[in-house]
């Protein structure tokens, strides 16, 4: 099993900071997501990383794909309380049919 | 807009019970996944099915099974729940490009 680790698991900031997730795995992904999950509902994807060395960005969200596609950042700016939620990194499987490897998850409180 | 509905967001059954989870999902998806979901462990993935009447066991398939019989709808059972099947399970589904699309979860509690 290819597994990936997050963290830190837990992350408690204030409004208007800014703050960084990560996920790191020993082994290569072609493929790497991350969702966030509000309390009472599933994980909705957020972004998909492929190329090593990659950025995106979706507004105050970047993304980051490692050169040797072993490892994700998530960086969050100027934080809100609508950004508080469980982030989810996930890799997509070498053993095909689009399986995904979760990490754990990092919860996110962000407060006013 | 697209969605995948679980039958039940919350359900309390007891021990030896036969328990039935549903899944449906609108997308006309081949690919349809359940995870159960546990503090400090992330998603784990129980069983898979990437077409009608086939299954491939995930990584944590015993005490569960799985039903596939049409395309939109996959069903998880626990043959004789236990309480250590306690848990948040998720169903999702995919098309092509490895995005998954969750259900909004049902919380089971075995007494």
């Amino acid at each position: 099993t290819q597994l990936l680790e997050q963290s830190p698991q837990f992350l408690s900031i204030q409004e208007g900071e800014n703050l960084t997730v990560y996920c790191n795995s020993s082994s290569v992904f072609s493929s790497l997501q991350w969702y966030r999950q509000e309390p009472g509902e599933g994980p909705v994807l957020l972004v998909t990383v492929v190329t090593g060395g990659e950025v995106k960005k979706l507004k105050r969200l970047t993304f980051q794909f490692g050169d040797a596609r072993k490892d994700s950042s998530l960086h969050i700016t100027a934080a809100q309380p609508g950004d508080t939620g469980l982030y989810l990194c996930a890799g997509v499987r070498t053993d095909s049919w689009g399986k995904l490897q979760f990490g754990a998850g990092t919860q996110v409180v962000v407060t006013p | 807009d697209v969605k995948v509905t679980q039958s039940s967001r919350y359900l309390v059954k007891r021990t030896g019970e036969k328990v039935f989870l549903e899944c449906v999902q609108d997308m006309d998806h081949e690919n349809m996944f359940w995870y159960r979901q546990d503090p400090g462990l992330g998603l784990r993935l129980i069983y898979f099915s990437y077409d009608v009447k086939m299954k491939e066991k995930g990584d944590i398939p015993e005490g569960y099974s799985v039903s596939r019989e049409k395309k939109e709808r996959f069903s998880l059972i626990l043959e004789s729940a236990s309480t250590n099947q306690t848990s948040m399970y998720l169903c999702a589904s995919s098309g092509g490009n490895n995005e998954q699309f969750f259900g909004p979860g049902t919380r089971l509690t075995v007494l």
